[in-house]
């Protein structure tokens, strides 16, 4: 398994801004994901971030919104940008060990 | 059409009893099949991993699959109050989308004493 931690745990930002959140692994790490998970709904994944490359967006998020850094093997960080009420949501950074996935405990974002 | 299903309950069983969680899912592509467990404002806990069809068992946990029916099943027997959390299904395919997974809603378990 892996232990993730996330910073923020939690933040209440007002609209327009940008948060960056942090997401440390205590042990190297090939593979690392941003999912997003809204009230009621699934997981959904936001990007995947491999060190030493740009990181891959799924259909619907965009960098210039969810700039995305991976300086090294046990770290990475998102930026939710020009935040708006709908950015909302808990953002949870995960990475891959084989083909299983292991979750940090999530930022709870809301935007006013 | 969702490519993966789950009720979202919520399902309220009495302590000590048999939960079964399900989940349907329509891509024909996935081989690998995970159980996480939720506990509220925390992050989703690995429960059980399969790979293909077939069942697993982890203590009171049992997970099967039915690649026929492209259909999960978690079962938890002797349930406990501490069970109480969201079960999320999730899968992934061999090829394409690498350790994409694809998630169900959730289901919402609720054991009381």
């Amino acid at each position: 398994s892996a232990v993730i931690s996330q910073k923020p745990s939690r933040d209440i930002c007002q609209r327009g801004t940008s948060l960056t959140i942090q997401c440390q692994v205590d042990s190297q790490v090939t593979m690392m994901f941003w999912y997003r998970q809204q009230p009621g709904q699934s997981l959904t994944l936001i990007a995947t971030a491999n060190q030493g490359s740009e990181a891959t967006y799924e259909s619907g998020f965009v960098i210039d919104k969810f700039p995305i850094s991976r300086p090294n093997l046990t770290f990475s960080t998102l930026t939710v940008s020009n935040m708006s009420p709908e950015d909302s949501s808990i953002y949870l950074c995960s990475v891959g060990k084989y083909n299983e996935q292991f979750f940090g405990p999530g930022t709870r974002l809301t935007v006013l | 059409q969702k490519e993966v299903e789950q009720d979202p309950g919520p399902l309220s069983v009495p302590e000590g009893a048999i939960v079964s969680l399900n989940c349907t899912y329509s891509n024909s592509a996935f081989q690998y099949f995970m159980w996480y467990r939720q506990y509220s404002r925390k992050g989703p806990e690995l429960l059980m991993y399969t790979y293909s069809s077939g069942n697993k068992e982890d203590g009171r946990f049992t997970a099967q699959v039915d690649k026929s029916s492209k259909y999960i099943s978690l079962f938890i027997r002797d349930s406990q109050p501490s069970d109480s959390a969201t079960y999320l299904c999730a899968m992934m395919g061999l090829t394409g989308g690498g350790n994409k997974l694809t998630f169900g809603t959730g289901t919402q378990l609720k054991v009381e004493l």
